[in-house]
């Protein structure tokens, strides 16, 4: 496509459930970020997929967290155990290398509520 | 950390009116950009520019790396251009960005 796309655009759930949120980076980007974007902390790095390196996972929030990029494409980020404070919008971006001058592109988000 | 601080939090202007976004940032940087994030939540990409000018039609935006900020000018400002700015830094070897905490634009006809 175009763009990068993630899916759901909105997820419902309740706490205590697992979710999985999808990202489609940018056709030929070798990179991939997570990122969510909510009231108290604002937008904050979760993790980072560059080819066929070790991802940095630095930003994630809790062992409750993961992420994995298939074939080096689309990503999917699982949440297990939510909890109302993961109540967010996570945004994805893919970008050309990763490295060097390179420039971020983002997706429309999903925005997941934790009831 | 890294620290990433823009200002004004807050701007209004008349249609037709022009400003400047600054973002100051406490580290030298490998990457910069500027978004716009769209009443739809959707962030645009405005510029990457970790250093030098850019202009792209009534936008423009500079950074002077050795002082560690960044402006962003908008002019002859549309309704459209209504949301909110952020400027973005990463540094080091990876690219992932810190966000600063926005400023929120609205314009009025």
């Amino acid at each position: 496509g175009a763009g990068v796309s993630q899916s759901p655009s909105n997820k419902v759930t309740e706490k205590g459930k697992d979710v999985e949120l999808r990202c489609d980076p940018i056709s030929g980007h070798t990179a991939l970020y997570w990122y969510r974007q909510s009231l108290g902390q604002g937008l904050e790095f979760l993790i980072y997929f560059q080819g066929n390196s070790a991802p940095d996972k630095s930003g994630l929030p809790s062992d409750r967290f993961s992420a994995e990029r298939t074939g080096g494409s689309v990503s999917t980020l699982t949440i297990q155990r939510t909890q109302q404070e993961d109540s967010a919008v996570y945004l994805c971006a893919s970008s050309l290398s990763g490295t060097g001058p390179d420039t971020q592109y983002f997706g429309p988000g999903t925005r997941l509520t934790v009831l | 950390g890294i620290q990433v601080e823009q200002s004004p939090p807050d701007l209004i202007l008349q249609e037709g009116a022009n400003s400047t976004l600054r973002c100051n940032f406490s580290d030298s940087v490998n990457n910069l950009q500027w978004f716009h994030q769209n009443p739809w939540g959707q962030l645009i990409n405005l510029f990457y520019i970790p250093s030098g000018t850019k202009q792209n039609g009534r936008l423009s935006a500079t950074t002077v790396a050795t002082e560690r900020y960044s402006l962003l000018y908008i002019s002859s400002s549309q309704t459209t251009d209504s949301g909110v700015y952020f400027c973005a830094i990463s540094t080091g070897g990876g690219n992932k960005l810190t966000f600063g905490t926005g400023t929120q634009l609205k314009v009025e006809l």
